[in-house]
């Protein structure tokens, strides 16, 4: 089946460590994105990319990283400078000039 | 830069009843126009768009959103709703130059519908 995955389903942070969430796709797009969700805040963009080894940042990329090694996949770190990580993570692909496509999501609590 | 306003956070409507969910936006440029729809827990699944053509546009689970340029709007509607579509809908929007949103989509903070039986 084509899609997009998101791991894991739930991640949780202790204070000061860096986690990296998983997201990979396979169906040959382009372009990739980074969400955070927040409720009542709809979503906003931390970083994208929309080539190999290129990438930019969002609305919201203070204390995030990302790399872009493969076309297929779009890690995103968070690291121990994000003070507030708990939210839901949404990862998103397309080609140029097409739709966005959503994976299922990651959530990630701070213990 | 783009923004989106979606002024119903919540919306409770009866079953079978229709509904309209409000979406407004405000952009210097030309913009393509999305709906979402994410039940809980789950990542967003695209309900419709608008790009050009004609400003009515149908998409899946019976819901149909009409873009109005003089008015900015592309409110969502559906005449007859049910349980199901209990969800959280956001509507989007990005910029035609960006090649329709290579930088990414800008959203308003969503509505939630809630459907009572």
């Amino acid at each position: 089946d084509g899609g997009i995955t998101q791991s894991p389903k739930y991640l949780f942070r202790k204070e000061g460590q860096n986690v990296t969430l998983s997201c990979e796709q396979n169906l040959n797009h382009d372009a990739m994105y980074w969400y955070r969700q927040d409720p009542g805040q709809g979503l906003r963009l931390i970083y994208y990319s929309q080539i190999v080894n290129d990438f930019q940042k969002g609305d919201i990329a203070e204390g995030y990283s990302v790399s872009r090694e493969k076309k297929e996949s779009f890690p995103l770190t968070v690291t121990s400078a994000q003070k507030n990580p708990t939210a839901f993570y949404l990862c998103a692909s397309k080609k140029l000039g097409g739709t966005q496509y959503f994976g299922p999501g990651t959530r990630l609590l701070v213990l | 830069a783009q923004s989106v306003t979606q002024l119903d956070s919540q919306v409770p409507v009866f079953e079978e009843a229709p509904v309209e969910l409000r979406c407004n936006y405000s952009s210097s440029v030309s913009v393509y126009l999305f709906w979402y729809v994410q039940y809980p827990n789950q990542g967003l699944q695209l309900l419709l768009k608008y790009l050009s053509g004609s400003t009515l546009v149908k998409g899946i689970n019976g819901f149909e959103a009409e873009f109005n340029k003089s008015q900015t709007s592309f409110h969502l509607r559906k005449p007859s709703v049910h349980i199901s579509d209990t969800a959280e809908y956001f509507c989007a929007v990005s910029d035609i130059r960006t090649g329709g949103g290579a930088d990414g989509l800008t959203f308003g903070k969503g509505t939630h519908l809630i459907i009572q039986p």
